[in-house]
This record gives structure tokens, sequence and C-alpha cells, in this order.
């Protein structure tokens, strides 16, 4: 049974730092990983997405890693604002079925 | 990206009553709907993937006879709480996809359904 983990699950960091999310998945067979965020009480707003024939995506200051032998993507927002403020969360789709499986979300805060 | 509707954004239901949400495909077909809920503080669980014109495959744990959904479809698939009461108040919130051929592409989802049920 795949599970999908995220640490930490919450950071605060200062204005303009360098941040890394950090997301593990026990089972490396999968379609793809989705890194997501969600303002509180809101939906999701899909950020980047890596084929498992992919090692990276960038979007802006988002750069997006994947290591399927391992199981492990991280996140990597660059110069962090306090508009990056959200709970973000990744997702895999394990096997041929289209469901997305979880993490538990990290909750990122950023002082101005 | 592909455009996912859901309806209503937040809903406050008497205990005992019925609600039902809306979930719609705008730009594309979805022959494939999935159904999550999210509690406070905690991640998105899988509650039922739905197929249009066949019956929804619930996840383990979940009450089929509580959650009825409906995917008659190629645009609407509909998740009705029966007899709600105020342990199935949550953060609902849908996906659709067009074809399987295409769930190695991104995954877009609805804004989500605030229920409350008093």
């Amino acid at each position: 049974k795949q599970e999908v983990t995220q640490i930490p699950a919450a950071l605060s960091v200062p204005e303009g730092e360098n941040l890394v999310l950090n997301c593990s998945f026990t089972d490396s067979a999968i379609y793809n990983l989705q890194w997501f965020r969600q303002d509180p009480g809101k939906g999701l707003t899909s950020l980047l997405l890596i084929q498992s024939s992919q090692r990276e995506q960038t979007s802006g200051r988002l750069n997006a890693s994947l290591d399927k032998s391992s199981g492990r993507s991280t996140l990597y927002i660059a110069a962090s604002q306090p508009g990056d403020s959200a709970t973000y969360l990744c997702a895999v789709i394990a096997g041929n079925t289209g469901k997305l499986i979880f993490g538990q979300g990290t909750t990122l805060q950023v002082k101005p | 990206g592909a455009v996912v509707s859901q309806h209503p954004s937040r809903v406050i239901c008497k205990s005992g009553t019925s609600v039902k949400i809306e979930c719609r495909s705008l730009d594309f077909q979805a022959t494939t709907m999935f159904w999550y809920r999210q509690f406070p503080k905690q991640s998105l669980m899988l509650m039922a993937t739905s197929n249009e014109g066949s019956k929804a495959t619930y996840e383990q744990g979940v009450e089929k006879d509580k959650f009825l959904i409906n995917h008659a479809s190629l645009t609407l698939s509909t998740l009705t709480v029966t007899s709600a009461h105020p342990e199935d108040s949550s953060f609902y919130i849908c996906s659709a996809r067009d074809r399987p051929a295409t769930w190695g592409t991104e995954a877009f989802f609805g804004q989500g359904t605030r229920l409350t049920v008093v």
C-alpha cells in the first residue's frame, strides 16, 4: 500500500529565505508526482507535475525534484515571500488507477 | 489547464437532512471523477472513484449508502451526503479526469465544498 509522508509538518521562515519541503513515498511504482498549494479553507492549486521518467521540474521560484529509486521528492522555494504562506501537499498517482495519494502537507509561514 | 467547477462552495444543513454537491468539468469530458474528503488540519483522503455510466467504487471504510455518488454524464458527478450528522462536517473536493491515457498528466480539482452539519 502506497504511503506518502511529508516533513516537516510546519515551517516558519523569514522572508527572503530559500527553503526545501520534503516528500517521501513507499512504493516507487508511480505514474507521476504532483505538488499542490492549498490556502486556508480553499481548494488545491497545482504547482508542479513531475512525470515518473523525469528528475525535476521548474516554475518560477519553484523547483521540484524526483528520485524514484529512493522514493523522495523535494520542493525548493527560492527567495520566499509572505504570499507563499500556505499548506503544500505532495501527491502520487499509484499504479494504473488515476487515484492520487496525498501526504499530510507542510504548512509554511513566511514572516515579513 | 482544465477547469473543474464545484458547487456549492459552502453549505450549512440541519442534522438528518441530505446535501448534494456538484462537480462539473467545464472544458473537457470527464470519464472519471474522484471524490476526496479533508478534515481540519489533515490531508485529503480518497472516498470514491466515479466512472461515467457505472457504479462508483468506494474506498475501504467509506459508507456507500451514506455518500451517494452519481456520474450520469461526462461533465457532471454529484455527491449526496444522506442523513447528515455533525461528524460528516468536512471539506469535500472533487477531481476530474478525461481518460486513463492522460492519468500521467496534471490533476485538476474543484474549489471544494465546506459542509457544516448543525
